[in-house]
């Protein structure tokens, strides 16, 4: 079956650097995506990948390993509005979309 | 603003009602798609549209009825559900471009089934 995997919930200080992972096994591999998803919101497209390598934007940067089906999202110099859940999505060999659980992320100051 | 807007945000209802969800997308998007999604858990697909036209349906009950009568506008029917039905209900739009589109969610329908 298709799987990904990321952790349940995290913490980290305000100001601080906080790194997500996200592992997968699905069948055939087309892109990843990473989503931010505050509390009652729309989740929201952070970052792409599809080739191996780091993407940075900002603060925020995602890397990607397909051969060890790995992938990761930093987040730099943290500050409370980025408390959110993170969804780690893998495409397919289908192209469907397969999601994570998402990762609850809190800042504390 | 994500462009993607869905009404009603909040609703309550008893497994005899029937209900729609609705959902508008302002982005010039083709494809439309419904999710669920229960706490600690994936997102679930329910339904894709492309070009109006169904193409996916990932074993929904027949609880559930999607309508898509234009690219931009998708709606959920709901009838005789269930108290396990209680989720939320996402919307999202995307442009197929031979499969490397981002999808664009709207905020949501927190759905209770008492």
């Amino acid at each position: 079956g298709q799987n990904i995997d990321q952790p349940t919930e995290m913490t980290a200080t305000e100001g601080a650097i906080v790194q997500i992972n996200c592992t997968y096994q699905t069948s055939g591999f087309n892109g990843l995506f990473w989503y931010q998803q505050h509390a009652g919101e729309a989740p929201t497209f952070l970052s792409y990948n599809v080739l191996d390598g780091l993407e940075e934007k900002g603060r925020f940067s995602s890397f990607l390993s397909r051969s060890k089906g790995y992938s990761y999202l930093l987040l730099k110099e943290l500050q409370m509005k980025d408390s959110a859940s993170y969804l780690c999505a893998v495409r397919d060999s289908n192209y469907q979309l397969i999601w994570g659980a998402g990762t609850k992320l809190i800042i504390k100051p | 603003e994500t462009g993607v807007t869905q009404t009603p945000r909040h609703l309550v209802m008893g497994m005899t009602n029937k209900k729609s969800l609705k959902c508008e997308q302002h982005l010039g998007h083709n494809a439309m798609y419904w999710y669920k999604q229960s706490a600690k858990k994936p997102l679930e697909l329910m339904f894709v549209y492309n070009f109006k036209e169904q193409t996916e349906n990932n074993s929904v009950p027949s609880r559930f009825s999607p309508e898509c009568p234009n690219s931009s506008h998708l709606f959920l029917h709901l009838h005789t559900l269930q108290p396990e039905d209680s989720a939320l209900y996402l919307c999202a739009s995307s442009q197929e471009q031979g499969g490397v589109e981002t999808q664009y969610f709207g905020p949501g329908t927190r759905l209770l089934v008492l």
